[in-house]
């Protein structure tokens, strides 16, 4: 596709439930992105990947949540054991290079809302 | 040093009016200095992005000004337009070479 692919584009799920969100980023670009985004606030780094190299975990909040990247395309981001406090917008990113002069292109993201 | 301060936090032009927002930093070590636009329900998009070895970029109705010595940078939207209307965030890099600190965003409303 032309652009970043996000599913779903909502998932409601019950607390204490595990969640897969997916991320196709751009074909070709090496640098990817997942950001959250509670609602009316800002975007909050949760982790990247750079190519083969190892990834940027810094931003992830609690080990309930991790992500992979495979092949060098696409990415998941699991939650496990869902709490309310992690219902936000989940928004996907890539890059060309993962330099700060390539623009960040965007998904529409996966609103997450947890019951 | 990371942190990013976004004024205001949001703002109602009227329309043909001119828009301005403003984004304060700490660390003198960014060196990229990016707006990006965010429509509802949709991922933010870059909008415009200035280098520290100029003073201004204009893109159409949209300008960056940058004051080093104040560690500011803000966005000027000239003749806002209805579309205009979106969220705003200044996203300047972090000293990591990937990383970009983003602001809280600036909630801009454009009357008819």
């Amino acid at each position: 596709g032309a652009g970043v692919s996000q599913s779903p584009s909502n998932k409601v799920t019950e607390k204490g439930k595990d969640v897969e969100l997916r991320c196709d980023p751009i074909s070709g670009h090496t640098a990817l992105y997942w950001y959250r985004q509670s609602l009316g606030q800002g975007l909050e780094f949760l982790i990247y990947f750079q190519g083969n190299s190892a990834p940027d975990k810094s931003g992830l909040p609690s080990d309930r949540f991790s992500a992979e990247r495979t092949g060098g395309s696409v990415s998941t981001l699991t939650i496990q054991r869902t709490q309310q406090e992690d219902s936000a917008v989940y928004l996907c990113a890539s890059s060309s290079q993962g330099d700060r002069g390539q623009p960040q292109h965007f998904g529409d993201g996966t609103r997450l809302s947890i019951l | 040093q990371q942190q990013v301060k976004q004024s205001p936090q949001s703002l109602i032009v009227q329309k043909g009016g001119i828009s301005i927002i403003n984004c304060a930093y700490e660390n003198t070590a960014f060196d990229y200095f990016p707006w990006y636009q965010q429509f509802p329900g949709k991922g933010p998009a870059l909008l415009i992005a200035i280098r520290p070895d100029v003073s201004e970029k204009k893109e159409g109705r949209f300008t960056i000004s940058f004051n080093k010595s104040a560690k500011q940078f803000s966005l000027h939207i000239m003749d806002s337009q209805p579309g205009d209307s979106a969220t705003y965030f200044c996203a300047p890099s972090g000293e990591s070479n990937y990383q970009l600190i983003w602001g809280a965003g600036t909630k801009l409303i454009i009357k008819p």
